[in-house]
């Protein structure tokens, strides 16, 4: 069965801090990967997707994820982080069939 | 575009009455997707649609969930009868593919449903 592992349940860290956020998917064929951002009291949007190509991948407002096939991983980054940065972040895996499997996701407060 | 919209917004209902949620997908979208986002469990895939036809409902719970999608504008997830174990964020979301390609999902505001 297909399973995505988000191992950080809530990260906190100081503005300007950089950020990296572990996602570890189980499925050994082709795979899209998405990581969607949920912003209290919102809901979620999309911040990157991988398809093929270049495995780094650059999303909004500064995020970027990078592909390693061999390590069945796709982490989450940002260089310095802000106060709005403050969300629940979910990795996501599809793989054949047109549906998401999501992770449960790491909840990140950033400190002024 | 509105985006998907999902209709209540909050619902609190006691214990053994019928919830029934609202969706409407984006315009155009032809897969309909129903999550529930629970603390414990996270996000979770209940059944989703494509072209108003379920093709997976493998992730409802039980009999007391059901879906249904009568036209491309409009889908409901109803409860009967409600648990308080019921209590969640129940997310709709839609897409469409691009060309082979698979296109994002959008997710409504969802629905905050308290079973007392």
């Amino acid at each position: 069965a297909q399973s995505v592992s988000q191992h950080n349940h809530h990260v906190i860290l100081s503005e300007a801090a950089s950020l990296e956020l572990g996602c570890n998917y189980s499925y050994g064929g082709t795979v899209n990967l998405f990581w969607y951002v949920q912003y209290p009291g919102q809901h979620l949007q999309l911040l990157l997707k991988y398809f093929s190509g270049d495995p780094l991948v650059k999303g909004i407002k500064g995020f970027e994820a990078e592909f390693i096939k061999s390590k069945f991983s796709f982490n989450l980054r940002k260089p310095s982080v802000q106060w709005s940065d403050t969300a629940e972040y979910f990795c996501a895996v599809r793989s054949g069939a047109n549906n998401l499997f999501f992770g449960t996701g790491t909840r990140l407060t950033v400190i002024p | 575009d509105a985006g998907v919209i999902q209709s209540p917004r909050h619902e609190v209902t006691e214990m053994g009455q019928e919830v029934t949620l609202r969706c409407k997908p984006i315009s155009g979208h032809d897969y309909l997707f129903w999550y529930r986002q629970t603390m414990m469990r996270g996000l979770e895939l209940l059944i989703y649609f494509n072209n108003n036809v379920p093709i997976d409902d493998s992730g409802m719970p039980e009999d007391r969930f059901s879906a249904k999608m009568p036209n491309a504008s409009f889908s409901t997830l109803k409860i009967q009868p409600s648990e308080p174990r019921d209590s969640a964020v129940y997310f709709c979301a839609s897409s469409f593919p691009l060309a082979g390609d698979y296109n994002e999902q959008f997710f409504g505001p969802g629905t905050r449903l308290t079973v007392l």
